[in-house]
């Protein structure tokens, strides 16, 4: 079954510590998206990346993290200088000369 | 700058009446539009696409949208809303392999 999964569900990060959230695909896609969600906000990119090894900054990228070791895998890591981590995380991943993305359940954020 | 608005933060209708909901774009080249819709606390499903070609596009769930270039839109549209259309609908613009989406429209539907 193809798909994107993220872990966890639900999260809970305490005051200074950093927290790392999963995303995997096997859809054998090579971009992959990392986009926070706030109420009555939208979604805004956080990083992206086209091709393993490689990532780029989004719109909201400080007090975020990154890496793209392996094709299937986009973990993002919430540092403690993100002063207000609560949200709604989600990963989308796009294939090769596609333009539509596809995006995982997401992993909601919150802080202790 | 490239943007996306979608006018209507909250729209309520009742089960069984049509459904139009609103999103206008600000972007230079012919854009690459999409419509997501996702549930509570759920991921975004895709309803529809348009990238080129016939300017009413028909997508799942009985969903249909229509391009307008002149009035920067693309509007969503349902003849016939179901209880369980109730989310909430993101309208996005490609954007050099991005996305830009709009604020998000959430839908109720009254029984």
């Amino acid at each position: 079954d193809g798909g994107i999964t993220q872990s966890p569900k639900y999260l809970f990060r305490k005051e200074g510590q950093n927290v790392t959230l999963s995303c995997e695909q096997n859809l054998n896609h090579d971009a992959m998206y990392w986009y926070r969600q706030d109420p009555g906000q939208g979604l805004r990119l956080i990083y992206y990346s086209q091709i393993v090894n490689d990532f780029q900054k989004g719109d909201i990228a400080e007090g975020y993290s990154v890496s793209r070791e392996k094709k299937e895998s986009f973990p993002l890591t919430v540092t403690s200088a993100q002063k207000n981590p609560t949200a709604f995380y989600l990963c989308a991943s796009r294939g090769r000369g596609k333009e539509t993305q596809y995006f995982g359940p997401g992993t909601r954020l919150l802080v202790l | 700058a490239q943007s996306v608005t979608q006018p209507d933060i909250h729209i309520t209708v009742s089960e069984g009446a049509s459904l139009e909901l609103r999103c206008n774009y600000s972007y230079g080249a012919t854009p690459y539009l999409f419509w997501y819709v996702q549930s509570p606390g759920q991921g975004l499903q895709l309803l529809l696409k348009y990238f080129s070609g016939d300017t009413l596009v028909q997508g799942i769930k009985g969903f249909e949208a229509e391009f307008k270039r002149s009035q920067s839109s693309f509007n969503l549209r349902k003849p016939s809303v179901h209880w369980s259309d109730a989310a909430e609908y993101f309208c996005a613009v490609r954007n050099t392999g991005k996305l830009i989406f709009g604020q998000g429209t959430t839908l109720q539907v009254k029984p």
